[in-house]
């Protein structure tokens, strides 16, 4: 049962345009709900994350959205560029939980 | 700060064979998590610890054991290596406020390739 699902795996985008991640959940437990972006051969480290008290959260170029009736948060990235191209993960948590559910990711490329 | 530490970086295992994987973080993080990927997957927890003496069974405990002596390392066991154990796994550790996973991001470890033949 894939609680957080990517249904992308893979997306290539311009530089300079936006590019758009989606994620979906089924959980109506959820109430946090995580970036994370990883190169080859690295871990992956914490991007932008976002509660269930709230519909958007930006950092910089990066900015989720999260729609609760839907069940569906997405990552927008705002322009573009080359370093952004690496595997991004969606993950999920509910309030009393000590453990983040992961999605399978989406590879974005971001072509010059 | 070496954040979390992973060792080895690549091994690969005859079927049967047994080997630890380990982890050390050095930021005082009560939370550790041990995760694999497999390709065109996401990332599985294996097991958890919310702190020294406390483990936790994740989503694929199967094949594996943890132990949490110390706040800084969370080694992971594997017994009888087995083919389906070939991935890549992860170490990670976070510090959450309240008990909460979600609002305290975790830390990686750069991984360790595991190849078992």
């Amino acid at each position: 049962d894939q609680q957080v699902k990517q249904n992308s795996p893979s997306l290539s985008v311009q530089e300079g345009r936006i590019s758009i991640l989606n994620c979906d959940y089924t959980n109506s437990m959820f109430d946090y709900f995580l970036w994370y972006k990883k190169y080859p051969a690295e871990g992956p480290t914490f991007l932008i994350s976002i509660s269930s008290i709230k519909d958007k959260n930006e950092d910089g170029r990066f900015t989720v959205f999260l729609n609760k009736s839907a069940k569906h948060l997405s990552l927008h990235i705002v322009p573009s560029q080359p370093g952004d191209s690496a595997v991004y993960f969606c993950a999920a948590s509910g309030t009393s939980g000590s453990r983040l559910t992961f999605g399978e990711g989406t590879q974005l490329t971001v072509n010059p | 700060n070496a954040g979390v530490t992973q060792t080895p970086k690549f091994r690969i295992l005859k079927i049967g064979q047994s080997m630890t994987l380990q982890c050390t973080q050095d930021m005082n993080h009560n939370y550790m998590y041990w995760y694999r990927q497999d390709p065109g997957m996401g990332l599985k927890l294996i097991y958890y610890s919310v702190g020294a003496g406390i483990t936790d069974k994740g989503e694929v405990p199967n094949g594996y054991n943890v132990s949490r002596s110390t706040t800084e390392d969370f080694p992971l066991r594997l017994e009888l290596a087995a083919p389906s154990q070939t991935s890549v796994y992860f170490c990670a550790s976070s510090y959450p406020q309240d008990g909460t996973a979600g609002n305290s991001p975790l830390h990686f470890g750069n991984g360790t390739r595991l190849t078992v033949t």
